[in-house]
């Protein structure tokens, strides 16, 4: 176990919906990263929030959005789903942001979007 | 951009068996990590290499990095049923603190 816990771990919506994804960090880290993985691929990174602020953001539209709160912990948004965004969704924490520094990944979040 | 590829994509290989998995990038890269998962699992650290010559072993697996070819590999020895996972190849790129950009994974299936 790595300490990094999200919620929740199974959820369903429709086209056009809105959805928010929890991330809890592991103690001592304030940096949190997403990723998006469909079915059969590897991850893809979506955006890293450090001290409440976006970091560094990937190929990802607007639509998916984030926020970090005081106690580093994260959300992410995504607003006017898509069936393309069915996938599982990870949050990872590190103890601070730098290539030195390891990542350490959630459960994930597995998102159907019918 | 860096770019991860790994190949095989998919491995199916009797118990008791040696294989190696590749993994080149494209551009240079701070540090490779590998990662284990499991089916509907998230995912797990094996190793991280840092340098050129870098070699890593636990148990029946072995990475070792040569930065240089752009190239790791991932060493299984005599395969168990228990190994059976997807396993990717990942990267930071230089000059960015924020992302890993991971291979699409090698699906290993070690048949008893």
């Amino acid at each position: 176990e790595t300490g990094v816990t999200q919620s929740p771990t199974h959820l369903i919506k429709t086209r056009g919906q809105q959805v928010t994804l929890r991330c809890s960090s592991q103690s001592g880290h304030n940096t949190v990263s997403w990723y998006q993985q469909a079915l059969g691929q590897g991850p893809q990174f979506i955006f890293q929030y450090y001290r409440e602020e976006e970091n560094g953001r990937g190929n990802f539209p607007p639509r998916f959005s984030g926020l970090q709160f005081p106690n580093y912990s994260s959300e992410l948004n995504v607003n006017a789903l898509e069936l393309d965004d069915s996938a599982l969704y990870l949050c990872a924490s590190s103890p601070t942001v730098g290539a030195n520094t390891e990542a350490f990944f959630g459960q994930g979040t597995r998102l159907t979007v019918v | 951009e860096l770019k991860v590829e790994q190949n095989p994509l998919f491995l199916s290989m009797q118990e008791g068996k040696n294989y190696t998995i590749y993994c080149n990038y494209s551009t240079t890269s701070d540090r490779l990590y590998w990662y284990r998962q499991d089916p509907g699992k998230s995912l797990e650290s094996l190793f991280v290499l840092l340098s050129n010559g870098a070699v890593k072993q636990e148990g029946r697996l072995m990475a070792s990095l040569d930065t240089k070819a752009r190239l790791s590999t991932l060493h299984i020895t005599a395969a168990v049923h228990d190994l059976s996972a997807t396993y990717f190849c990942a990267a930071i790129p230089m000059n960015r603190d924020d992302k890993i950009i991971f291979g699409k994974g090698t699906r290993l299936h070690i048949l008893p």
